[in-house]
């Protein structure tokens, strides 16, 4: 089964600061997900890469979030300048044999 | 716009009783559905999939039944353990790379 690990697991910011949380899957896999689950919530894609390039990115708000995709393996999602309505967790994933498996995510909390 | 939606937000079921969570799906061109369990602190875990060409798929106590006329979805664990409790999230692929757009999660809580 696909791992995925994620770093940090939690951080605490203050409103206008800037964040980035990485992406470490165990092994190489093509299509990787960024997706973001505020409390209470399902998951929302955020962005698909396949390789280094970027699938689909239409939800991801480009005035302040950035991601990239190092080699077609980890990952970086950045967060600048951070709102409050962006508390939520993290989650990565990979798909893997059509199933997606994902990381333990990283719990942003914006004050 | 499109969205996948769950009926009941919480779900309390005794220990040994067959559980039944429901989803309901606006997206008529959807074509793969997919149940997540998730537990607190952790990501979205797999538990079955299914096709549009199907409509009824199971697998280890899970059956995953798939109503194209009305739109419906539902998943029915049985004989539930404690272990079963958690938050389950019905999802549709978005695209063909497989993203996901998830509805937003029934809690199931078994007691004793």
């Amino acid at each position: 089964e696909a791992g995925v690990a994620q770093s940090p697991r939690y951080k605490i910011i203050e409103k206008r600061q800037s964040v980035a949380f990485w992406c470490n899957p165990i092994s190489g896999h093509a299509t990787l997900y960024w997706y973001q689950q505020i409390l209470g919530q399902g998951p929302k894609l955020l962005i698909q890469f396949q390789n280094n390039g970027v699938v689909d990115d239409s939800q991801l708000p480009k005035d302040r979030f950035s991601a990239e995709r190092l080699k077609g393996v980890d990952s970086t999602l950045k967060i600048q300048p951070a709102k409050l309505e962006d508390s939520a967790v993290y989650l990565c994933a990979i798909l893997e044999d059509y199933e997606q498996y994902f990381g333990p995510g990283t719990r942003l909390t914006v004050t | 716009g499109e969205s996948v939606g769950l009926h009941l937000p919480t779900l309390s079921v005794q220990e040994g009783d067959n559980s039944i969570i429901n989803c309901a799906y606006s997206n008529s061109a959807s074509d793969y559905f997919i149940w997540y369990k998730q537990e607190s602190g952790k990501g979205p875990q797999f538990i079955i999939d299914i096709r549009s060409n199907m409509d009824k798929r199971q697998g280890q106590r899970v059956t995953v039944l798939l109503n194209k006329t009305v739109k419906h979805l539902s998943l029915q664990i049985a004989a539930t353990q404690p272990g079963d409790s958690a938050v389950y999230f019905c999802a549709e692929s978005l695209n063909s790379g497989y993203a996901l757009n998830f509805g937003k999660g029934t809690s199931l809580l078994v007691t004793p």
